[in-house]
């Protein structure tokens, strides 16, 4: 069964740029979070979709935002980005089906670079 | 407003040794609690877990404890390996939050030969 995969790997943008990126979960894994991890921060919640809904978000401003396709696909999209942005991030797929917690794998993360 | 907290940055230890990895929380709305253990270029990688209800739980070398009173985990790994060199997060769950997990800094573990 293939894991979580994350596109691209390895990102540099500059200033006021925008980027998306994209992760694809576990075949019939229908919830999809993000996480954004720098050095001394640990990893902080972006925001959490299923079956194309976002049923939870973190404290991060309206520039960070998500959607999630009908085949549990999904993007995260970062406009007008700033130096602090620059971070690995980290996307969990799991099955969720319910309110109870499920084991959630996460990908190899996509490296963001903002110069 | 850090809500899981791992105070110490890194820990050193020799093989065959007892690790002891130590995370503090402060919402008593945390139910579940995990520990991930992370290599460099790769995504974190679940180690194990434990309910609210319970204090302990086992799978293989590793152990997790919960004191709910002193909002205080640890994970114990017996005997340490080369291997589990890499960074561990301890991260914990919400009864409200869904698949949302608050994750700690991380705690740097060498274990040398």
């Amino acid at each position: 069964k293939a894991g979580v995969t994350q596109t691209p790997r390895y990102l540099i943008k500059t200033r006021g740029q925008q980027v998306t990126l994209s992760c694809s979960p576990i075949s019939g894994h229908r919830s999809v979070s993000w996480y954004q991890q720098t050095p001394g921060q640990g990893l902080q919640f972006l925001f959490e979709y299923f079956s194309e809904t976002q049923r939870n978000k973190g404290n991060f401003p309206g520039r960070f935002s998500g959607r999630q396709f009908s085949n549990s696909r999904s993007e995260m999209n970062v406009s007008t980005l700033e130096l602090g942005d620059s971070a690995l991030y980290l996307c969990a797929s799991s099955l969720a089906a319910g309110t109870s917690y499920n084991e959630q794998f996460f990908g190899p993360g996509t490296r963001l670079t903002v110069l | 407003d850090q809500q899981v907290k791992q105070n110490s940055p890194s820990l050193s230890v020799q093989e065959g040794r007892i690790s002891i990895l130590n995370c503090d929380y402060t919402n008593s709305m945390f139910d579940y609690f995990l520990w991930y253990k992370k290599y460099p270029a790769e995504g974190p990688t679940f180690l194990i877990s434990i309910s609210s209800i319970k204090d302990k739980n086992e799978d293989g070398r590793f152990t997790v404890f919960l004191n709910k009173s002193a909002k205080h985990l640890s994970l114990h790994i017996v005997p340490s390996q080369p291997g589990d060199s890499a960074v561990y997060f301890c991260a914990a769950r919400s009864n409200t939050g869904f698949q949302k997990l608050v994750f700690g800094t991380g705690t740097r573990l060498l274990v040398s030969p």
